[in-house]
Formats: structure tokens, C-alpha cells, sequence
């Protein structure tokens, strides 16, 4: 079945260093979603990728979308602490069903 | 505000009793989504339901029912067959079910059965 495999599980880096997750699709994708969920909170919307070879950022945030359209990366710039949470890629297919992946949480140590 | 209401953030029942989530959304959403969040396994797909009177099991549909009378509404049921409830589970919903449309989640429910 379609998974969405995502790396790694857990971050944690120095304020002010870079962060970077990915994530991997055994199938094309019509699309992906990446979502963020504060600790204690909800997954919140952030961005969604569709063209092949997409990229699109969100000021210290860029999100990029693979040529083949099965992977996708989330790279943040001088990480703050306001960016601690786990990060969720979700891809749909041509079914448009979601699949989420595993999530990296993201430690930011001031 | 238009949003995702889930009532009650916490809640607590003995094994063997069956229990209802409720899912309320405001936005007009035609899709309605039920996930189970567990520690590194991130979401799962439990029911969803692209249009009113009409809903499909996910992944992780054995013990779990739902209903969708309203569009408004969409509430789980927790079955006393559901081998492992306690988890944290999250209602969603979209403007449609077609791709490009963004989830959008409500605050979760704390499940604990004892």
C-alpha cells in the first residue's frame, strides 16, 4: 500500500541552526501537505506543493517538491525557539486520500 | 469564528463501554475526517466521509462507527471491540475531498480507557 516515509524522528539543534526533514513517498503524488502541530496542539496548515520540482517558501521556512514528485523536503534557516513542534508531510494521490507521515519533532534549545 | 469543534478535550472510560466523540465544523465543509494520533506513528486514518449520508473506512477502521446526518457533524464511536483505544484522536475537515484541499484539524480529544 501507498506509504509516506519521513526522516528523521526527532531534531533537536542550538537556537540559530538549520533544520532540515524529508520525506518519502513509495508512489507519485498528485500533491503534498505539510503541516505543523505545536506541542499540545493540533496539526496546523502550512503550505501545499503541487508542480514537480515546486518550491515555495515561507519566510525562514522553504518547502520543495521532487522532480518525480515522491519526495519532498521542509528546510527552516536559523531556527527559533517559536519553531519547536513536529512537522507532518501528508501526500495525496489520484484516490485523494491523505498519507501522513510519521512527523519529525523538532527541538529547539536556546 | 469559523473552526473545527471537539468536544471533550479529555475524556476518560471504563474498557468495555462504548463511547461517542462528537465533531462539529462551521465551514461548510462537504469532507470530514477521523484520525488517531499515537506516540511516532503519526496519523491514521480511522473514517471519512466526502458528502452527507455517505462515509468510507480508513485504515484503522475495526471498532470505530460513525455517522453523518449533518453536514455539520460528524461524530466517532469508540467500540467496546477497538483493542486499544486510548489515543489522541483528531477530527478534520475540507472543503472538498479533491485534492488541493487543505485539512483543517480540530483541538482533539484525549481518549484514556482503563
Amino acid at each position: 500500500g501507498q506509504q509516506v516515509m519521513q526522516i528523521p524522528q526527532y531534531q533537536h539543534v542550538q537556537e540559530g541552526e538549520d533544520f532540515t526533514t524529508y520525506c518519502n513517498s513509495s508512489t507519485t503524488l498528485s500533491n503534498i501537505q505539510w503541516y505543523k502541530q505545536r506541542p499540545g496542539g493540533h496539526p496546523v496548515f502550512l503550505i501545499q506543493l503541487v508542480k514537480s520540482g515546486e518550491v515555495k517558501k515561507q519566510k525562514r521556512l522553504t518547502f520543495q517538491f521532487g522532480e518525480a514528485k515522491k519526495n519532498s523536503s521542509l528546510h527552516i534557516t536559523a531556527t527559533q525557539t517559536t519553531d519547536v513542534g513536529t512537522y507532518f508531510c501528508a501526500g495525496q494521490d489520484t484516490g485523494n486520500q491523505f498519507y501522513f507521515g510519521t512527523g519529525t519533532s523538532l527541538t529547539v534549545i536556546p | 469564528d469559523g473552526g473545527i469543534t471537539q468536544s471533550p478535550k479529555y475524556l476518560f472510560r471504563k474498557e468495555g463501554q462504548n463511547v461517542t466523540l462528537s465533531c462539529e465544523q462551521n465551514l461548510n465543509h462537504d469532507a470530514m475526517y477521523w484520525y488517531r494520533q499515537d506516540p511516532g506513528q503519526g496519523l491514521r486514518l480511522i473514517y471519512y466521509s466526502q458528502i452527507v449520508n455517505d462515509f468510507q473506512k480508513g485504515d484503522i477502521a475495526e471498532g470505530y462507527s460513525v455517522s453523518r446526518e449533518k453536514k455539520e457533524s460528524f461524530p466517532l464511536t469508540v467500540t467496546s471491540a477497538q483493542k486499544n483505544p486510548t489515543a489522541f484522536y483528531l477530527c478534520a475537515s475540507s472543503i472538498t475531498s479533491s485534492y488541493n484541499s487543505p485539512l483543517h484539524f480540530g483541538n482533539g480529544t484525549r481518549l484514556t480507557v482503563t
